[in-house]
């Protein structure tokens, strides 16, 4: 297992349609985490997953995204409608239940609003 | 709410030499966590050192050290004898002691190294 996988690397995509992402977290992890980033700001929580369990959302996480994590293994994160404020890096982490534990990182989905 | 502060939207230094970079941060809990993440151009975030808020003593990581100041709320990062490879935006990061509670950034400080 080489880290938090995520895909696609970039995203380009008009107006008003949906797009999904995947993240699939370090195997032994049950903490999942979503976080955005916008260029020059540090990233901004959306949501996290305890196993299939979504725990906790962002007020940012309008209805228009919602995120899954059946079996709780991979994760997808959908935003509907797409609109330009969406484009941004959507970044995926996953971590150990407790602890001192900082969070592992994926390299992000750029996702693009024409 | 949490606030975590990085007042130094960009700072520099010379191959070899040693810089801090500044972070603050806004609590009324007395447990939690606090972290440095990296983030160089390839985007990935890679955690370079974390420190307990019930550890007085400061963490340390090879070249990377801390100086937490838990009555200040001041968390700040020192690299020594700073290398090429450390250029990168550098983020301070806060999270509550409660499991799986989220992350809370600071806006980034983004580090230019001279050669």
């Amino acid at each position: 297992d080489t880290g938090v996988s995520q895909d696609p690397r970039h995203k380009i995509t008009k107006r008003g349609q949906n797009v999904t992402f995947r993240c699939d977290p370090i195997s032994e992890h049950n903490r999942l985490y979503w976080y955005r980033q916008t260029l020059g700001q540090g990233p901004e929580f959306l949501t996290y997953f305890q196993n299939e369990a979504q725990l906790e959302k962002s007020r940012l996480l309008s209805d228009r995204f919602s995120a899954e994590r059946p079996k709780g293994s991979f994760s997808t994160l959908e935003i509907q409608r797409t609109e330009q404020g969406d484009s941004a890096m959507y970044l995926c982490a996953s971590s150990l239940e407790a602890g001192a534990y900082g969070y592992t990182f994926g390299s992000g989905t750029r996702l693009t609003v024409v | 709410a949490q606030t975590v502060t990085q007042s130094q939207p960009e700072m520099s230094v010379q191959e070899a030499e040693t810089v801090t970079l500044s972070c603050t941060y806004d609590t009324s809990e007395s447990d939690y966590y606090l972290f440095w993440y990296k983030q160089p151009p390839s985007r990935q975030m890679i955690l370079v050192i974390r420190q307990e808020a019930y550890k007085q003593q400061n963490a340390t990581e090879n070249r990377f050290s801390v100086n937490f100041q838990k009555a200040a709320k001041s968390f700040s990062l020192k690299i020594s004898d700073s290398q090429l490879g450390d250029a990168a935006m550098y983020f301070c990061a806060y999270r509550r002691e409660t499991s799986g509670s989220r992350l809370t950034f600071g806006e980034g400080t983004q580090l230019t190294v001279n050669p």
